[in-house]
């Protein structure tokens, strides 16, 4: 299984919109809506901020929204803030009960 | 409030074993499927491996089959992750995590360090 392709890093100022990719292939991300995605701070466990493409938990901002077009997903941070700075990691189902994360992305608020 | 706790983790040699344990509190623990995702040092995140809520499935990412094993006792709400034939690339956190396809919550984590 190999890992989903994301940027290393992205960056905007505050107020400002982020989107981060996430590409995989037919058998991943392209094949199923189980794309999920993880905000990490650094020395901190991961957490949920979008599962099944586009659906957020309960306590995740409005600010973060999650789409998919055919082998690529996408998390955009909209109205940034110093908070958001983080590791983003997107995560997708890849057939036969296996799932992948992608290569992470560096979020910065200039 | 939902909690997983891990611990096990520790200092290991090449080809040595160790089992990592994880706490359950806080939900129907026998309802869930639960798993293991571990990150390296300094790296990404790896998904590890998963068990159905009754034990009966169990999935491994390749780099681990064959040496790993996972587990599960629904009636200590515990996860367990036996760690077989270790290698210095098995070096990493290794985390706990409730669900399927997506993960929350997730435990802090137990830093586990293969090296001689």
């Amino acid at each position: 299984q190999s890992a989903l392709t994301q940027p290393p890093s992205a960056s905007g100022s505050p107020g400002q919109s982020v989107t981060i990719s996430c590409t995989g292939t037919s058998s991943d991300v392209g094949g199923y809506n189980y794309v999920s995605w993880y905000q990490q701070y650094p020395g901190k466990a991961p957490k949920l901020m979008i599962y099944e493409v586009s659906k957020r938990p309960s306590g995740v901002p409005d600010r973060f929204s999650g789409s998919k077009s055919g082998n690529t997903a996408s998390l955009t941070v909209s109205g940034l803030q110093a908070e958001d700075e983080a590791d983003y990691y997107c995560s997708s189902y890849a057939a036969s009960n296996n799932f992948v994360f992608g290569t992470g992305t560096k979020v910065t608020v200039l | 409030e939902v909690q997983l706790v891990e611990s096990g983790g520790g200092l290991v040699q090449p080809g040595g074993s160790l089992r990592l344990s994880c706490a359950a509190s806080g939900f129907t623990f026998s309802s869930y499927w639960l798993g293991w995702v571990r990150q390296a040092p300094g790296k990404g995140l790896e998904w590890v491996a998963n068990i159905k809520p009754d034990g009966s499935e169990k999935y491994y990412v390749d780099s681990v089959k064959g040496r790993f094993s996972i587990s599960r006792d629904n009636a200590k709400n515990s996860l367990y992750l036996q760690m077989n034939s270790l290698r210095a690339e098995d070096t990493a956190v290794y985390y706990c995590v409730k669900g399927w396809s997506n993960y929350l919550p997730w435990g802090q984590g137990t830093l586990v360090t293969v090296s001689s």
